[in-house]
């Protein structure tokens, strides 16, 4: 098992609609969790990051953590066609080697496409 | 004003050779990375760098080596290059060693090994 696993789509949506993006983890160390997006041969960007569970809303963008079920979503509202990207998430994990050292593991990434 | 750059933006070699990549951030960051996204997009990281010091180096061959001249750079250097190699690869920063903080990205250099 892979310790984030992500549907990597391709997700298509009209504009408007409300996304919802998921990825599941298997390493109950990861304690900060992350959503990338990357735009068509682009580097990803940060989008938002949360410490352990809870909820964080920034703008349209809301990203829930459920660490108890080691689930992580990020929902858009009233998606809009320049969301179509490819979105990652992203969890860390302190190293073993090194106090005060994170390693960040990426999911596949989902392609979102949101159609005018 | 690019915060992270990466030199070239597309390289196509053949099997066997030796190359390099290039990677500057003018962001005043401790750490700097590089990730390796295969076809399927999964992204991957290699190696990280701070304060010239190697602190994750992940399961990758040692025909990949990470050179830090300084603290705003940090090179790729493959030998012997592979089929397998074929790759974009990202160099990326973050402000220290807690990634945590936003790790900023470059543009990626697209590798085709023919």
């Amino acid at each position: 098992q892979k310790e984030v696993e992500q549907d990597p789509g391709p997700l298509s949506v009209p504009e408007g609609a409300i996304v919802s993006l998921n990825c599941t983890y298997s390493n109950s160390a990861f304690q900060y969790f992350m959503w990338y997006r990357q735009y068509s041969r682009k580097g990803p960007e940060l989008l938002m990051y949360t410490y352990s569970s809870g909820n964080k809303e920034d703008g349209r963008f809301t990203a829930q953590v459920d660490k108890s079920s080691k689930y992580i979503s990020l929902f858009i509202r009233d998606s809009q066609p320049s969301d179509s990207a490819t979105y990652l998430c992203a969890m860390s994990a302190p190293l073993l080697l090194e106090a005060g050292s994170y390693q960040l593991t990426f999911g596949k990434g989902t392609k979102l496409s949101v159609i005018p | 004003d690019t915060a992270v750059s990466q030199t070239p933006k597309y390289l196509v070699t053949q099997m066997g050779n030796d190359k390099s990549i290039k990677c500057e951030q003018n962001l005043g960051h401790d750490t700097m990375y590089w990730y390796k996204q295969d076809s399927k997009k999964f992204l991957k990281i290699m190696f990280s760098y701070n304060n010239k010091e190697l602190i994750i180096n992940e399961t990758v061959p040692n025909r990949f080596s990470p050179k830090s001249p300084d603290k705003a750079h940090l090179n790729l250097h493959i030998n012997s290059l592979e089929l397998g190699d074929s790759a974009v690869y990202f160099c990326a920063s973050s402000p220290g060693d807690r990634v945590y903080n936003e790790q900023f990205f470059g543009p990626g250099t697209r590798l085709t090994v023919l």
